[in-house]
């Protein structure tokens, strides 16, 4: 299968300071790549929907200003999460989908990144 | 709105009891159903895609079924390291995922 890998794996921050998180599909090129929020116990939230050279698509309630996306190229995402504060500390998984091809159309996700603002 | 209901929320099992999990859906042009295993403190990793009512697919201990209102995931003779949150979710004409809950599987030796 397709691997989708993100950096960094964990990390800690304190309230105020922005953190960004990559996300690269290293075998397949991804026009669109995904990212989710999880909390625990809890399943994948869809965040925002981001196409390689436009403007992400961010779902209801999620703050475009205070998480920014990034999809410069077709294999590497970015969400910068600006001016962090404790309630954003969560589990960050991104998520890229192959088009067509020997793997058809699957959405692949990423190890996941471990964010805690203190 | 797509809505997916997985079922149960948690299952315990001895090693070696078989049993099915459920994933029942609803979705405005389905393109595929996903199931795909969590591990604690890690992304999903892929299990199988399902696209048409009657398909069946089997990777080791795992086998998905497809009907046109729910799949399910039917593990034989589980094992300890079978043990992790299955998660179900389907692809619609959008191609957007929605997740269910999750299953989490806990097999017991």
């Amino acid at each position: 299968g397709a691997v989708v890998s993100q950096h960094p794996s964990r990390v800690i921050c304190k309230s105020g300071t922005s953190v960004k998180i990559e996300c690269r599909s290293l075998d397949f090129q991804a026009t669109t790549m995904f990212w989710y929020r999880q909390f625990p116990k809890q399943s994948l939230m869809l965040m925002a929907t981001s196409n390689e050279g436009s403007k992400a698509t961010y779902e209801q309630g999620v703050e475009k200003d205070k998480f920014l996306i990034n999809h410069a190229s077709l294999t590497l995402s970015t969400l910068t999460v600006t001016s962090a504060h404790p309630e954003d500390s969560s589990f960050y998984i991104c998520s890229a989908r192959t088009v067509g091809g020997g793997l058809k159309e699957t959405q692949y996700f990423g190890p996941g990144t471990r964010l805690l603002v203190l | 709105e797509d809505q997916v209901t997985q079922s149960p929320e948690a299952l315990r099992l001895q090693e070696g009891e078989s049993s099915s999990l459920n994933c029942s859906y609803t979705v405005s042009g389905l393109r595929g159903l996903f199931w795909y295993r969590q591990d604690p403190g890690k992304g999903p990793e892929f299990l199988f895609t399902l696209y048409s009512a009657g398909e069946e697919k089997e990777k080791e201990r795992l086998k998905a079924t497809l009907t046109k209102k729910e799949s399910f995931l039917h593990i034989t003779a589980p094992k300890p390291e079978d043990s992790a949150t299955y998660l179900c979710a389907v692809q619609n004409a959008g191609n957007m995922l929605t997740f269910g809950g999750g299953t989490r599987l806990m097999v017991k030796p």
